[in-house]
């Protein structure tokens, strides 16, 4: 079982905010990394290290680490926001890396 | 430009081998940790395994005595040996690269290679 937990799915109406949480205990160590993946196509970094996005990964993603949850927030959610998206981090060893179940999120 | 190809996926029968290669290009390979990353059919990401710039070595316990994970820096490419194939190993193999000194942070990824394991 993953030592990454994620809420299966959630839905955000259109332009509004919606956060999407990552619990485990490797996260009081180190910060979760998180990914978009769309339908057949490869995932994509949008969040790593405290808050950093990759070049052209839009400024409405944002992420926070704090005490054992790692968070994702989309700030004026849009339709091409509608995906699955994974958190990652290491184990609580810290040898392995472990990701998320992932959340399947829904732009209505 | 940054390029992961992957290669070697194909349908396989329960306990037999498989050949993965990533080939990369547009980046100093052998500076890099690089990959391995599954997805089965329908489900979430799977760490399988990664390799140093020094060739340091880690497994997920899922794969650890069954898979061999390689480079070779001259032909900038990675790969995956996968013995004693099983049906949970069907899946959808990418091989990534991290982002230093992010070093579970994968800021490129190949398209992926499907493997299937049935009989």
């Amino acid at each position: 079982s993953s030592e990454l937990t994620q809420d299966p799915a959630v839905s955000v109406a259109l332009g509004q905010t919606v956060r999407i949480t990552c619990q485990g205990d490797s996260l009081r160590r180190y910060s979760a990394t998180w990914y978009q993946q769309k339908p057949g196509q490869a995932p994509l970094l949008v969040i790593y290290g405290k808050n950093y996005r990759p070049s052209g990964i839009p400024d409405r993603f944002s992420g926070s680490t704090s005490g054992n949850t790692g968070s994702l927030t989309i700030t004026g959610a849009q339709a091409e926001d509608e995906a699955d998206y994974y958190c990652n981090s290491r184990d609580s060893s810290g040898n392995h890396v472990v990701f998320g179940g992932g959340t399947k999120l829904t732009v209505l | 430009e940054v390029q992961l190809v992957e290669s070697g996926g194909g349908l396989v029968k329960p306990g037999e081998s498989l050949r993965l290669s990533c080939a990369a290009s547009g980046f100093t390979f052998s500076s890099y940790r690089m990959n391995w990353v599954r997805q089965a059919p329908g489900k979430g990401l799977e760490w399988v395994s990664s390799i140093t710039s020094s060739s340091h070595i880690y497994y997920a316990d899922s794969v650890k005595g069954r898979f061999t994970i390689s480079r070779d820096n001259a032909k900038n490419s990675l790969y995956l040996q996968m013995n004693s194939l099983r049906a949970d190993d069907t899946a959808v193999y990418y091989c990534a690269r991290d982002l230093p000194p992010y070093t579970y942070a994968y800021g490129d990824w190949g398209q992926g290679t499907l493997v299937t394991v049935s009989s």
